[in-house]
């Protein structure tokens, strides 16, 4: 199975702060997708992004958020302003021809 | 937005084939249902994915009802590994097309 890296793993970040979380994907897969996860609560889609820009983003994805490829290889999250509420799993996932492959996640944990 | 009713637990005998229910009574023609499983808050992971025949791989089986209301993943060979939430999903195959996670059903394979 393809392997899509997100880094960092745990991220610990103080409430106003901004933070950045990444996402290594597979080549020739051309959409990507964030989702997140609150502590026992199910996967919650955030946004997709094909082509280098929003496709679909879900109402949890406000202005706070945003995603790019600034490099045109790692895939980004930014939250601008983080909140008690964004600590959560996040998880980076890629759309291949038949299926979609998920990051390992990564846990934000605001204080 | 889930389109597919699971129980929320369940048990298994390790050793044992595990049957996990999953009804889609909604599916529509160019639907497929998909399997996927998380492992202890890992990213989840897929399993398998069928429009209307039965399909079998390294890791389960699915069938799907002829009239496609509902399916059966079938874990051949249950292992203490094999516990998980696992979510059955339906969704257009490939594409930009998000998967929409439910609660998922939490499989707890006993020893």
């Amino acid at each position: 199975e393809p392997e899509v890296t997100q880094t960092p793993s745990h991220q610990v970040t103080q409430m106003g702060q901004e933070v950045i979380l990444r996402c290594v994907p597979i080549s020739n897969h051309l959409y990507f997708y964030w989702y997140r996860q609150i502590l026992g609560q199910k996967v919650e889609f955030l946004v997709s992004f094909y082509n280098n820009e929003i496709s679909e983003k879900s109402e949890i994805f406000d202005d706070q958020f945003s995603v790019e490829r600034p490099d045109g290889s790692n895939f980004t999250l930014k939250i601008r302003s983080t909140k008690l509420e964004d600590s959560a799993m996040y998880f980076c996932a890629m759309q291949g021809p038949t299926e979609a492959f998920f990051g390992q996640g990564t846990r934000l944990t605001v204080v | 937005d889930a389109k597919t009713t699971q129980p929320p637990s369940m048990d298994c005998a390790e050793g044992r084939a595990a049957n996990l229910p999953c009804n889609h009574s909604t599916i529509s023609g160019n639907e497929y249902v998909y399997w996927y499983r998380q492992i202890h808050s890992q990213g989840p992971q897929y399993i398998i994915h069928g429009l209307k025949n039965n399909e079998t791989n390294e890791m389960a089986s699915l069938i799907i009802t002829e009239d496609r209301k509902s399916s059966t993943l079938i874990l051949p060979h249950a292992t203490l590994r094999d516990t998980a939430v696992y979510y059955c999903i339906v969704r257009v195959e490939g594409g930009n097309n998000r998967l929409a996670f439910g609660k998922g059903n939490q499989v707890v394979v006993i020893p």
